[in-house]
């Protein structure tokens, strides 16, 4: 069974913060790992998918990933209030965590 | 460029009825892969389906059933439905395995 975990929050932030958001797998031979954004209601975007060890930027969005020690982390910068939404980790493509809910407050 | 598409958007059934699902994706994308979405769950993994094969499979009883055809067009098929079957099932598209899904709206399925 390969695990993906999430602390399912909710994790709120002030406008313009740093979200931190984290997810660790069991799955030591995982090569790729996703992040995808949920607005409730709606189906799951993808935000940003990294391979390597180290850190991923694209815009606002920074992933970190740490394969020795099996967590992938997703960092936002200049939180803003349309931000919130549930933030789903996957990894292989197939198997996600169940979900961080963030809220970012103006 | 349109998107994934799946239809129905709604189905209501009946405990031990079967049930078919179906999802076009992006044009030009070959893998198409099947979700279960429930509020206690999250998103399970159905199967995945690339060039009319399946290529990988989750842990979902025989009674989930799928195929791709020649166009990359998907169908989702369930058996003796039962209650816990009530789920969003979605499908998602990519050109392959290296890139991540496009998801499609989802059909909300009740059984009663």
């Amino acid at each position: 069974q390969k695990e993906v975990e999430q602390n399912s929050g909710p994790l709120s932030v002030p406008e313009g913060a740093i979200a931190s958001l984290n997810c660790t797998y069991s799955d030591r031979g995982s090569q790729s790992f996703f992040w995808y954004r949920q607005y409730s209601g709606k189906s799951p975007e993808l935000i940003m998918f990294i391979y390597s060890n180290g850190d991923k930027e694209d815009g606002r969005f920074t992933a970190q990933l740490n394969k020795a020690s099996q967590y992938v982390s997703l960092l936002i910068r200049d939180s803003q209030p349309s931000d919130s939404a549930t933030y789903l980790c996957a990894v292989n493509k197939f198997y996600f965590g169940s979900g961080t809910k963030l809220n970012v407050k103006p | 460029k349109a998107g994934v598409t799946q239809t129905p958007r709604y189905l209501i059934k009946t405990r031990g009825q079967q049930v078919t699902l179906s999802c076009s994706p992006i044009s030009g994308h070959r893998s198409v892969s099947w979700y279960q979405q429930t509020p206690g769950q999250g998103l399970q993994f159905l199967f995945e389906y690339f060039s009319e094969t399946q290529r990988n499979k989750g842990n979902f009883p025989g009674r989930f059933s799928g195929r791709q055809f020649s166009n990359s067009r998907s169908e989702m098929n369930v058996s003796t439905l039962e209650l816990g079957d009530s789920a969003l099932y979605l499908c998602a598209s990519s050109i392959d395995r290296s890139y991540g899904y496009t998801f499609g709206s989802g059909t909300r399925l009740t059984v009663v």
